[in-house]
């Protein structure tokens, strides 16, 4: 089975500062990993996705992930943030053939002060 | 393109009453998921619908079950509410069973509280 940590449950950052948000998985066969977005009140709407090739993975809005398999982990990056980059951060893991679900982590909170 | 949508947006019950949520995929997809979001615990997986027939659940118990129509909407139900299921429930859909790209669709959820 798979599994997603997400180690930090709120992460608030400055406007424009950089920001890196964690997360590792757990699995014994080779997998997909996606970093999903939710803002206030709305449904998750998909960041990026790794299923194969370059580790460095650009996505949506300024943000890229790097997989890193030697350390199991798939963590979200920003060079610099905006005001409009509150929302919680979903990572997810589902195993790359034979997939039933997808697995999330608890999720990151990003808080962005002015 | 429609994305999916669930009704309704909210839904507020007492317990021990039953609760009914409705989903339409994407156009074309044929998988529907189900997901409690409950405050503080993250997404959790409830069901899977493919072609019309349950192919997996997540650990939750009878009481929470569903179904997918042949136009590939999907229902859940829930029966003898308990105040814990208070949650917003998330449907998404796949183009695929067998998530061969991995990517989930997801609607804007629907907020059931029981009092």
């Amino acid at each position: 089975a798979q599994s997603v940590t997400q180690l930090d449950s709120q992460v608030p950052v400055f406007e424009e500062a950089p920001v890196e948000l964690r997360c590792n998985y757990s699995s014994s066969v080779s997998v997909y990993l996606f970093w999903y977005v939710q803002y206030p009140n709305q449904g998750l709407q998909l960041l990026l996705k790794y299923l194969s090739g370059s580790t460095l993975v650009k996505g949506i809005n300024g943000f890229e992930a790097e997989f890193n398999k030697s350390q199991t982990s798939f963590h979200l990056r920003k060079p610099s943030v905006h005001i409009s980059d509150t929302a919680e951060y979903f990572c997810a893991v589902t195993r790359s053939w034979g997939a039933q679900k997808l697995v999330f982590g608890q999720g990151t909170r990003l808080t962005i002060n002015p | 393109e429609a994305g999916v949508t669930q009704s309704p947006t909210h839904l507020i019950k007492t317990r021990g009453q039953q609760a009914t949520l409705r989903c339409s995929p994407i156009s074309g997809h044929t998988s529907v998921y189900w997901y409690q979001q409950a405050l503080g615990l993250g997404l959790q997986f409830l069901l899977w619908y493919d072609e019309g027939e349950e192919r997996n659940r997540g650990n939750f118990p009878p009481r929470f079950s569903g179904r997918q129509f042949p136009n590939y909407s999907s229902e859940l139900n829930v029966n003898a509410l308990e105040l814990e299921d208070s949650a917003l429930y998330l449907c998404a859909s796949s183009l695929d069973g067998a998530l061969n790209t991995g990517e989930l669709f997801f609607g804007e959820g629907s907020r059931l509280t029981v009092l």
